[in-house]
């Protein structure tokens, strides 16, 4: 069955530095998202990309972030300047079609920031 | 107000049991409303997938929406170990925007 993966599955880096967080979608999807997951908290919506632009993002995504699909394969979140409170899980979605009913989450990347 | 509610448990039930997931929310403007299983170290997997208010079944699994009382449920008849797992509900207002997620209800279910 396909299914979406994300690479690494665990990051640690320091305050400050860059990371980028990197997802393989399913391959006839078009419709790629991300989203994150503090420890104990609720899974929150960050982005939405289709067509090699943002369709929608939340008051999370901030300047600091930004989404990429570089090549026709990856899709990627960039954190700059990383601070503390980035720590969580970050899940990666996809979907065939502009619909929740067809998105499948990728295992997540797991971000730590020291 | 929180925009949604869900309790995080932990919530332990004996194999076979009827489990009982509930959300409540705030925003009348709500229509869509999912269940997603999540395991330990994996991303959500959506369960059921309603729009607007009424029943749905499949298979060992019921969502209910009652719109009128913003409170939505998930039953799981003949619990198995196997469905241990969080359970999240997560609704929007329509079918392709941002999707808001309830806290999450850890679910052991013991053999």
């Amino acid at each position: 069955e396909p299914e979406v993966t994300q690479t690494p599955s665990h990051q640690v880096t320091q305050m400050g530095q860059e990371v980028i967080l990197r997802c393989v979608p399913i391959s006839n999807h078009l419709y790629f998202y991300w989203y994150r997951q503090i420890l104990g908290q609720k899974v929150e919506f960050l982005v939405s990309f289709y067509n090699n632009e943002i369709s929608e993002k939340s008051e999370i995504f901030d300047d600091q972030f930004s989404v990429e699909r570089p090549d026709g394969s990856n899709f990627t979140l960039k954190i700059r300047s990383t601070k503390l409170e980035d720590s969580a899980m970050y899940f990666c979605a996809s979907s065939e079609w502009a619909t929740q009913e067809t998105q499948y989450f990728g295992p997540g990347t797991r971000l730590l920031v020291l | 107000q929180k925009e949604v509610e869900q309790d995080p448990g932990p919530l332990s039930v004996p194999e076979g049991a009827i489990v009982s997931l509930n959300c409540t929310y705030s925003n009348s403007a709500f229509q869509y409303f999912m269940w997603y299983r999540q395991y330990s170290r994996k991303g959500p997997e959506l369960l059921m997938y309603t729009y607007s208010s009424g029943n749905k079944e499949d298979g060992r699994f019921t969502a209910q929406v009652d719109k009128s009382s913003k409170y939505i449920s998930l039953f799981i008849r003949d619990s198995q170990p196997s469905d241990s797992a969080t359970y999240l509900c997560a609704m929007s207002e329509s079918n392709n925007n941002d999707m808001r997620f309830g806290a999450g209800t850890r679910l052991t279910v013991k053999p």
